[in-house]
């Protein structure tokens, strides 16, 4: 079984500047995908960004980037330059290859503040 | 591309009372997950379909949920005898993929939210 471990139930930044999620995770599989999700408020939820474990070079979309520390089962979110829309629960989550077992953390709320 | 729609998005029923929700994935997903969320908690993976086939069961799905996808386009969800502790949100998502599932990136509904009185 997997687990996935966000310890931070709420976060805030100010807008433009940077914040970064934390996400710890525990496998046993060899291989295994990362993910974070945004979930806006009453809205569906979308994936922000992927890393897949083979992978030493961490995944990058526009102002979203992870550090993935696959030794220390690690892999935070950096958001850069945050806007208002990024406002959102996010939540780490992590899945086998064959896509049977996929774990969620319990969500970080961020907060931009104008 | 109308994305994944799920029916109906509030449901409040009695203890006891069968439901049953209806997801529509993407036109073309050969996926379909089933979670279920409860409030300040993340999804709970349920069940997952490729095609028409049930290819995972967690243990969470209990034998009074059947989760069923005849014909691998929509997929209904049912509860039996439904218990307070059902109250949740059930999201549903699909993917489209030919390789490894996990690597798939899931488009989610908007939920189905469940109250059991």
């Amino acid at each position: 079984a997997q687990t996935v471990t966000q310890s931070q139930p709420e976060m805030s930044v100010q807008e433009a500047e940077t914040v970064t999620l934390s996400c710890t995770y525990d496998t046993s599989e060899s291989d295994y995908y990362l993910f974070w999700y945004k979930q806006p408020p009453s809205r569906q939820m979308i994936l922000v960004i992927r890393q897949e474990a083979y992978k030493q070079q961490n995944a990058t979309e526009n102002r979203f980037s992870v550090n993935f520390q696959k030794a220390a089962k690690s892999f935070s979110l950096k958001i850069s330059d945050s806007q208002l829309g990024d406002a959102a629960m996010y939540f780490c989550a992590s899945a086998s290859p064959t896509g049977n077992q996929f774990y969620f953390g319990t969500g970080t709320s961020l907060t931009v503040i104008p | 591309d109308t994305g994944v729609s799920q029916d109906p998005r509030h449901k409040i029923t009695k203890r006891g009372q069968n439901v049953t929700f209806r997801c529509d994935p993407i036109s073309e997903h050969n996926r379909l997950y089933w979670y279920r969320q409860t409030l300040g908690q993340g999804p709970e993976f349920l069940t997952y379909f490729q095609n028409e086939a049930q290819l995972e069961k967690s243990r969470l799905l209990s034998d009074r949920f059947s989760a069923e996808r005849p014909k691998g386009s929509f997929s209904t969800l049912e509860i039996q005898r439904t218990e307070q502790g059902d109250s949740a949100m059930y999201l549903c998502a699909s993917s489209y993929g030919r390789g490894l599932a996990g690597a798939d990136t899931q488009y989610f509904g908007p939920g189905t939210r469940l109250t059991v009185l």
